[in-house]
């Protein structure tokens, strides 16, 4: 079955620096989404993207987080200056089409562990 | 308020029996209800997903039920394995959004 991939598995950074997060989709899907869960707590949503532009943001993807899909496969998350608490694990998703339609299928990748220290 | 609520908030069962997970939501307008697992460490993978006309829908040895009168949702598990060790999402989709439950985590005892 065809799958999410992220990179990297695991990323420690200092607090203050930059981070990227980066994603590959499922290559036929044109809906692509970041979330992320606090150990232990639900998971969120950040940010829906769709035809090289943000869709949809919640009110955690403020102005140090930013997305892009530099190329036709790629699709990354940075966020500007870490805080201690963008430490979680953030998940990349894609559907080939909005997963709120009817009997849409998301499809989540494994994650990126972020400890910032 | 919209909310999701699941229960038990964990569970642990003997592998080979069956268990049921409740998930109880406050959404309005309901657009449909998905249940994920989550293994440990990795993203969510969907299991079912039901529309309001929906009753009943299996995967398996997992089973959902839907009430939308009531607004509940059960996830039974028959025949219990040890992969089944898992965290069980409850997720409803209202205007597009995804409105996530806790999960309720599963252990499976040999």
């Amino acid at each position: 079955e065809p799958e999410v991939t992220q990179t990297p598995s695991h990323q420690v950074t200092q607090m203050g620096q930059e981070v990227i997060l980066r994603c590959v989709p499922i290559s036929n899907h044109l809906y692509f989404y970041w979330y992320r869960q606090i150990l232990g707590q639900k998971v969120e949503f950040l940010v829906s993207f769709y035809n090289n532009e943000i869709s949809e943001k919640s009110e955690i993807f403020d102005d140090q987080f930013s997305v892009e899909r530099p190329d036709g496969s790629n699709f990354t998350l940075k966020i500007r200056s870490t805080k201690l608490e963008d430490s979680a694990m953030y998940f990349c998703a894609s559907s080939e089409r909005e997963p709120a339609g009817f009997s849409e299928k998301l499809f989540f990748g494994s994650g990126t562990q972020l400890s910032v220290l | 308020k919209n909310q999701v609520e699941q229960s038990p908030q964990s569970l642990i069962i003997l592998e080979g029996k069956n268990c049921t997970l409740q998930c109880n939501y406050t959404v309005s307008p309901f657009s449909n209800l998905r249940w994920y697992k989550q293994d440990t460490g990795r993203g969510p993978v969907s299991l079912t997903i039901m529309t309001f006309s929906e009753n009943t829908k299996s995967n398996g040895r997992y089973t959902a039920t839907l009430d939308a009168d009531t607004k509940q949702s059960s996830l039974h598990i028959t025949a219990s394995q040890l992969s089944d060790s898992a965290s069980y999402i409850c997720v409803v989709i209202r205007n597009y959004q995804l409105i996530w439950g806790a999960g309720t985590k599963l252990i499976i005892k040999p």
